[in-house]
């Protein structure tokens, strides 16, 4: 049964410190997905990351992806106000209908 | 890109009656949808794989005959929460996709009273 173990599950840091979320799985897959939820929206995709090595970055948010470690990581450069919301890393079930299993989330508070 | 429309985004309804919300992918075909959960501060938990044409596949521990899943066409997924009790009331999310992407609906926050 595939597992996503997502750390911290909460973090309240400082207006421009860098922080790390890690997200980590237990089979086999090699397709990512990281979300921005919101309180009461759905979910906004912020990266998918397909391959072993894989970076992405969009602002002052970057993922990347060690498929061997199974290991995902986001980290904020810089934290502003604007990123406090909850961050999913999502895995993608490769052998069960293309599912995605989410992790529990790390709720982002960002202080000014 | 790709859109999926979900509605109703709010509904209230008494205990004992019957919720269903609509789900549709809007420029794009969606032979499998699927539906989640969320209760507050919690994360999403799949209920069930939508199949256009066949049954769905519901996860374990979800009971199908109380969430029912109505796969009619490859632009809408329908799931109806039948004889709602309060312990129903969360917050449901739609999602269709293909190959690498997803995309999910705008949810719908279900309160039973």
């Amino acid at each position: 049964e595939l597992k996503v173990e997502q750390n911290p599950l909460f973090l309240s840091m400082q207006e421009g410190k860098n922080y790390t979320i890690y997200c980590n799985y237990s089979t086999t897959s090699d397709r990512l997905y990281w979300y921005r939820q919101d309180p009461g929206k759905s979910l906004e995709s912020l990266f998918v990351l397909l391959s072993n090595g894989a970076v992405k970055q969009e602002g002052r948010l970057m993922a990347s992806l060690d498929t061997k470690a199974r290991l995902s990581t986001l980290h904020i450069t810089a934290a502003v106000h604007d990123l406090s919301a909850t961050y999913f890393c999502a895995v993608d079930h490769m052998n069960r209908d293309d599912k995605i299993i989410f992790g529990k989330g790390t709720r982002l508070h960002i202080l000014p | 890109g790709a859109v999926v429309s979900q509605h109703p985004s709010r509904v209230i309804c008494k205990s004992g009656t019957s919720v269903k919300i609509e789900c549709r992918s809007l420029d794009f075909q969606a032979t499998t949808m699927f539906w989640y959960r969320q209760f507050p501060k919690q994360s999403l938990m799949l209920m069930a794989t939508s199949n256009e044409g066949s049954k769905a596949t519901y996860e374990q521990g979800v009971e199908k005959d109380k969430f029912l899943i109505n796969h009619a066409s490859l632009t809408l997924s329908t799931l109806t929460v039948t004889s709602a009790h309060p312990e129903d009331s969360s917050f449901y999310i739609c999602s269709a996709g293909w190959g690498e992407a997803r995309t999910f609906g705008s949810g719908t926050r279900l309160t039973v009273v």
